[in-house]
């Protein structure tokens, strides 16, 4: 079985302030890892994926992640956050093979100007 | 293509009904996923099928939920006695579904509320 837990459940920052948002996993197959993000009355959106290759992966807007597979960890990062980053974002495995999703609790990022 | 459709957005049922819940994925996905999302919480897994075949349930899909999808396109979730603990977010997703690179898209949801 797999789990995955997000360590903050919220995250308050300052506008241009970096952030990290951690997520750790336990699995006992290979998984792929992915950042979903949820912004207010809309729908989950794919953030970025870990398929294979190199650890760092990078969004189109700015975010980043890498993949510790000692500390079994995927954490979200971002140096400089604008206010329209405001959002709930989740972590999930997927166990390679399988179909399904396992979520973590999110973690809600709020922006303050 | 406009993605991934679910209708109704809301329900509001009192305790012992039954609620249909539809999905429209998008176009040519093979495959489909229901999820639960309860408040505070990530997404749960419920089922998926791949085409018409339900390929997945989940030990959280009791005996009084059953979904379908009879021509392999839309699916319906059907709960049965809806009790108050019903009340979350379903979600549904779809996917190519091929390969590594099988990127679940999803839709708005369905809040249920039961009464």
């Amino acid at each position: 079985a797999q789990s995955v837990t997000q360590l903050d459940s919220q995250v308050p920052v300052f506008e241009e302030a970096p952030v990290e948002l951690r997520c750790n996993y336990s699995s006992s197959v290979s998984v792929y890892l992915f950042w979903y993000v949820q912004y207010p009355n809309q729908g989950l959106q794919l953030l970025l994926k870990y398929l294979s290759g190199s650890t760092l992966v990078k969004s189109i807007n700015g975010f980043e992640a890498e993949f510790n597979k000692s500390q079994t960890s995927f954490h979200l990062r971002k140096p400089s956050v604008h206010i329209s980053d405001t959002a709930e974002y989740f972590c999930a495995v997927r166990p390679q093979g399988a179909q399904k999703l396992v979520f973590g609790q999110g973690t809600r990022l709020t922006i303050n100007p | 293509d406009t993605g991934v459709s679910q209708d109704p957005r809301h329900k509001i049922t009192k305790r012992g009904q039954n609620v249909t819940f539809r999905c429209d994925p998008i176009s040519e996905h093979n495959r489909l996923y229901w999820y639960r999302q309860t408040l505070g919480q990530g997404p749960e897994f419920l089922t998926y099928f791949q085409n018409e075949a339900q390929l997945e349930k989940s030990r959280l899909l009791s005996d009084r939920f059953s979904a379908e999808r009879p021509k392999g396109s839309f699916s319906t979730l059907e709960i049965q006695r809806t009790e108050q603990g019903d009340s979350a977010m379903y979600l549904c997703a779809s996917s190519s579904g091929t390969g590594v690179h099988n990127e679940q898209f999803f839709g708005p949801g369905t809040r249920l509320t039961v009464l």
